[in-house]
């Protein structure tokens, strides 16, 4: 079965400032992507960036980006310019692609606790 | 507006009783999922559902049933015998098991 560990269960930011938020993953899988969502204390869960394992590069989405590492098993979410609104609880996941997997199931990593400091 | 809704937003349970959350979507999304997120923990897949009138249990389905009779209602039921029912619970929905899965805002239940 499938694991994600994040093991940072808090971590904190100045306003501006750049944080880096880490995840590792345990598979046998070649084909899988990888996400991470956002809680912020509404607690609706929001997509930041997904990552699928068969690309090279880094996915990026604005002030988002990843650093995905598939023989390290790592995958690192970076915030540049934090924002005050980034502060939540960050979630790491993983999905299966290949055949006979649960259809669509996602695995959760713990979270990690992002407080930004103005 | 398109998108996810969950009802209600809080929810009490007494001893012996069932109950039922709420999940509709106006995405015209395939597949739903119900999972469960306890305090300081991340999210557990309960049941999911490819297709109307399919479901399958995930990881923690003991003490929960759903339907899917429509395709854009995903209700969850929690019975009796799920002894640990106070979580904060998440309904999603994705294209296909393949695409990425969209959240509702959740229902928190809680046992009196």
């Amino acid at each position: 079965a499938q694991t994600v560990t994040q093991s940072q269960p808090e971590m904190s930011v100045q306003e501006a400032e750049t944080v880096t938020l880490s995840c590792t993953y345990d598979t046998s899988e070649s084909d899988y992507y990888l996400f991470w969502y956002k809680q912020p204390p509404s607690r609706q869960m929001i997509l930041v960036i997904r990552q699928e394992a068969y690309k090279q590069q880094n996915a990026t989405e604005n002030r988002f980006s990843v650093n995905f590492q598939k023989a390290a098993k790592s995958f690192s979410l970076k915030i540049s310019d934090s924002q005050l609104g980034d502060a939540a609880m960050y979630f790491c996941a993983y999905r299966s692609e290949g055949p006979g997997t649960s259809y669509g199931k996602l695995t959760f990593g713990q979270g990690t606790i992002l407080t930004v400091h103005p | 507006d398109g998108g996810i809704t969950q009802s209600p937003k809080y929810l009490f349970r007494k001893e012996g009783q069932n109950v039922t959350l709420s999940c509709e979507q106006n995405l015209n999304h395939d597949a739903m999922y119900w999972y469960r997120q306890d305090p300081g923990q991340g999210l557990r897949l309960i049941y999911y559902s490819q297709i109307v009138n399919d479901f399958q249990k995930g990881d923690i389905a003991e003490g929960y049933s759903v339907s899917r009779e429509k395709k854009e209602s995903f209700p969850l039921t929690v019975t009796s015998a799920q002894k640990n029912p106070t979580a904060f619970y998440l309904c999603a929905s994705s294209r296909g098991g393949w695409e990425t899965q969209y959240f509702g805002p959740g229902t928190r239940l809680l046992v009196l």
